[in-house]
């Protein structure tokens, strides 16, 4: 199976920062990662596929780029709702399908 | 609106079964693959299992593989998952989600149910 290893685990910020979180995969995946968004007791979002494609309804403030085996989710303006639990999912090798283990996204 | 709603969940000793449900609204369900991601308390997200549209192609992660069956019935709107021989390491909420496929074929899951709670213990 691919591992997904995301870092850090977790980073604290200010609203108005540009946040980077990182995703590595095992091995090359190509562009097929997304990235997803979880807040407490909820669901997972979709926000990015196919490494930088931002799914519908999703604020341009989010971005993604990379291929390979390392890729990386940009906010570029932090805003409150923003803090939440970020996982990246490769989609290359299937089944199954693997997640990084989480970057919490905390205020500062 | 899309949505997906997911019931069945519970309190169930070790080597016990559940069939989950996730009932399908606002959305041509006959047209989506379905999967189950599931989320250990505290922990990241593992995904399940998969049934294509017309429910004849199924995959199943191997920690599961064997012990839980995906079906779906599509004139109801409605995906299971039987769930047997439970083990405790399986306690988790258990999370339905709609399959997009990507221009590149690829798959993600872009529609998400608010999950149902499964808890495994003496």
């Amino acid at each position: 199976d691919i591992q997904m290893t995301q870092s850090p685990s977790s980073v604290s910020a200010s609203v108005g920062d540009r946040v980077t979180i990182t995703c590595r995969a095992s091995q090359d995946i190509s562009s097929w990662l997304a990235w997803y968004q979880q807040k407490p007791g909820k669901a997972p979002k979709l926000l990015i596929y196919s490494a930088s494609s931002l799914q519908s309804g999703v604020p341009s403030r989010f971005s993604g780029s990379g291929s390979g085996t390392d890729f990386t989710l940009t906010i570029s303006s932090l805003q409150p709702e923003d803090f939440a639990t970020y996982y990246c999912q490769q989609a290359k090798n299937f089944p199954p399908y693997t997640f990084g283990q989480g970057t919490q996204l905390e205020m500062k | 609106q899309a949505q997906l709603v997911e019931s069945g969940g519970g309190v169930v000793q070790p080597g016990g079964s559940l069939r989950l449900s996730c009932a399908a609204s606002g959305i041509n369900f006959i047209n989506f693959g379905m999967h189950w991601v599931r989320q250990s308390p505290g922990k990241g997200l593992e995904w399940v299992t998969f049934i294509r549209y017309n429910g004849n192609d199924k995959y199943y992660a191997d920690s599961v593989k064997g012990r839980f069956t995906v079906s779906r019935d599509n004139s109801k709107n409605i995906l299971f998952v039987q769930m047997n021989s439970l083990r405790p390491e399986d306690t988790a909420v258990y999370y339905c989600a709609r399959d997009l496929v990507a221009a590149d074929g690829t798959r993600y899951f872009d529609l998400w149910g608010r999950g149902t709670l499964v808890t495994v213990s003496p």
